[in-house]
This record gives structure tokens, C-alpha cells and sequence, in this order.
């Protein structure tokens, strides 16, 4: 079946400018998560949904961050007034349900690679 | 979440079996360690999990200490396409999210 699957592949935006990345997990999966990697730094949390709730947002970087997730699939991860600093590859990852007895795998979709001139 | 070290880098010979350490001491009876690569430019990729057997699967065993402080991957024949950077990771969070750190990069040479 079909993997996770993010879009764009790659955006290249001004400073200041708004940009919105998607998320489409993979069917089934109600647990969704949202990761970034930037130049020289590791992989680092940014937000988790289990279903349409966000029960943990504590790796957002700041208030110009936000997620959504609706009808339990697809999410999207906006960042306002984009500045140089939030250039990275942003990364999602979808699971079925956490549950701390037995641990899940989750699957990672290519990422979205954002450039901020 | 415990803090995982493991080696900056290393390197294996194309057919032999690679080895990669991983300290945990700080890990807690609940926390499974969890093993993913990421191979350049692509997004990680899981290998394998384990609370405190030793488990194996098609890629790859986890061989995990009695004391849990620390556990070896081992890939039993290594092949050039698995180089790429190895992250350890223990997570006891309500959430499963991944803590990942620095990793350990993997050379597999002919």
C-alpha cells in the first residue's frame, strides 16, 4: 500500500512569507507526527496528533508555528512570517495508535525541503 | 526519555557483520529502544524495537543487556546500501515521539 506521502517535495520562499507543508499519513494510522532536520542538526520533535488532537505541541519553535489534523488523516504545518532559520527538511510520521505496552514503528514519509531566501 | 551515546562513526567490510553500541543507562523499566537509519536524503527508516529480549527480524538483532543500560544492532552482512546514519533512541513517553541524537554514521566499504 501506499506509504506517507508529503507536499510539496520542495519550497523555496521569501522571509516573511507564509508557507503551508502536508501531511498525508498513511490510512489507518491515527497517530501522526511532525519532525524537522535542519543543516547540521539532528531530527527534532515538532508536534504529535492522535487523531484530530494535539495532545503534545511542546517542539513547536514558536507561536508562528502551528499544525492541524483533520478527519483523523491529513495534517498540515504552517509556518508564518517564515524567516532564514526555518530552513530545513520538515519530515512527518504516521503510526497506528501509541501504546506504551509493545512500542509501534512508525513509518516516515520523504520530507519537505523548505528554503527561506 | 533517556539519553542514548553512541559512536560518532564507523566502519564495516562489505559481508561482515556490523556491530553498533549503544549506551542507555538512564533508560526506565518501561522504555523499549528503538533502532532507525536514515540513508541520505531519504527519511528515517525503522529497524527493530525491544523492551528486554533479544529480537531479531529481516534486517537486523537487537541484542539488549540484562542490566538494559545498553544495547548493540547488529546487521549480520552488511552491504554498501546500508550505509547511513544509525540513531538509537529510548522513549517512554505517552506520546511515542522520538527523541532522536546524534547517531552513528556507518561506512560500509568494499
Amino acid at each position: 500500500g501506499a506509504g506517507v506521502s508529503q507536499s510539496p517535495s520542495n519550497k523555496v520562499t521569501e522571509k516573511g512569507k507564509d508557507v503551508e507543508l502536508r501531511c498525508d499519513p498513511i490510512s489507518g494510522h491515527t497517530a501522526l507526527y511532525w519532525y524537522r532536520q535542519s543543516l547540521g542538526q539532528g531530527l527534532e520533535f515538532l508536534i504529535y496528533f492522535q487523531g484530530n488532537s494535539a495532545p503534545d505541541k511542546s517542539g513547536l519553535p514558536s507561536d508562528r508555528f502551528s499544525a492541524e489534523r483533520t478527519g483523523g488523516s491529513v495534517s498540515t504545518l504552517t509556518i508564518q512570517r517564515t524567516q532564514q532559520e526555518d530552513s530545513a527538511v520538515y519530515l512527518c510520521a504516521s503510526s497506528l495508535s501509541y501504546s506504551l505496552a509493545g512500542g509501534v514503528e512508525q513509518f516516515f514519509g520523504p520530507g519537505t525541503r523548505l528554503t527561506v531566501l | 526519555d533517556a539519553k542514548t551515546t553512541q559512536p560518532t562513526s564507523m566502519d564495516c567490510a562489505e559481508g561482515r557483520a556490523a556491530n553498533l553500541p549503544c549506551n542507555h543507562s538512564t533508560i526506565s523499566g518501561n522504555e523499549y529502544v528503538y533502532w532507525y537509519r536514515q540513508i541520505h536524503s531519504q527519511g528515517p527508516q525503522y529497524i527493530i524495537h525491544g523492551l528486554k529480549n533479544n529480537e531479531t527480524n529481516e534486517m537486523a538483532s537487537l541484542i539488549i543487556t540484562e542490566d538494559r543500560k545498553s544495547s548493540t544492532l547488529i546487521l549480520p552482512h552488511a552491504t554498501l546500501r546500508d550505509t547511513a546514519v544509525y540513531y538509537c533512541i529510548g522513549s517512554s513517553s505517552n506520546t511515542g515521539k522520538l527523541i532522536f541524537g546524534q547517531g552513528t554514521t556507518l561506512q560500509v566499504k568494499p
